[in-house]
């Protein structure tokens, strides 16, 4: 089984930060998915990544297949940022999602 | 495009009994894969369908099965409850023809609660 590691577990930062979570994994994968989730429990696919770099607004996620590590950065975060960023890993064979814990990040105006 | 469905909402259960929850995926979406997610354990897959057959299952007992129909929809079930199943049970649609690298897209969730 893929170990999925999310750090930092909770963050709070102040609106117009910047801010960065990140997620590492043990074996190789065929995709790593950024996933968010609001209180209420809605989630949202954020980001899906097999390589490099996706911008999408503010939100920029990157990938190091060789390092085995992906971050999710949040310019200009805004209190309405605040929500559990979740990464998750879809292994080379078969078609499961491991997942990390979970970062809840707080922004306060 | 209607979004991923689930139904029921919420739902209280007592120990042994057992439960349905049904998924309607985005149309056109062939594939849905079902999560549980509790405080302690986090998101945990639980099986994945594409076209009818089930093509992944999560390391969970055999009380909790799955299947899809000709439409897509999908229903899980779980059968002798106990209060450790108590969680958030999620599923996610996708068009998923090869692997997980697809966007999923999740559904609301249903909230079992089992006393």
């Amino acid at each position: 089984k893929n170990e999925v590691e999310q750090s930092p577990q909770n963050l709070t930062a102040q609106e117009g930060e910047f801010i960065t979570i990140n997620c590492s994994y043990s074996v190789g994968i065929s995709a790593l998915h950024w996933l968010q989730q609001h209180p209420g429990g809605g989630i949202v696919s954020l980001f899906m990544l097999s390589s490099g770099k996706k911008k999408h607004g503010r939100l920029i996620a990157t990938i190091n297949i060789q390092e085995k590590h992906s971050s999710l950065h949040i310019t200009a975060s805004h209190p309405r940022d605040s929500a559990v960023y979740i990464c998750a890993v879809g292994s080379n064979s078969g078609y499961a999602l491991n997942f990390g814990k979970g970062t809840s990040l707080l922004v306060t105006p | 495009k209607a979004g991923v469905t689930q139904t029921p909402r919420y739902l209280i259960k007592t120990r042994g009994q057992q439960v349905t929850l049904s998924c309607s995926p985005i149309s056109g979406h062939r594939s849905v894969s079902w999560y549980q997610q509790t405080p302690g354990q986090g998101l945990q897959f639980l099986f994945e369908y594409f076209s009818e057959t089930q093509r992944n299952k999560g390391n969970f007992p055999g009380r909790f099965s799955g299947r899809q129909f000709s439409n897509s929809r999908s229903e899980m079930n779980v059968s002798t409850l106990e209060l450790g199943d108590s969680a958030l049970y999620l599923c996610a649609s996708s068009l998923a023809t090869s692997g997980n690298t697809d966007t999923q897209y999740f559904g609301p969730g249903t909230r079992l609660t089992v006393l």
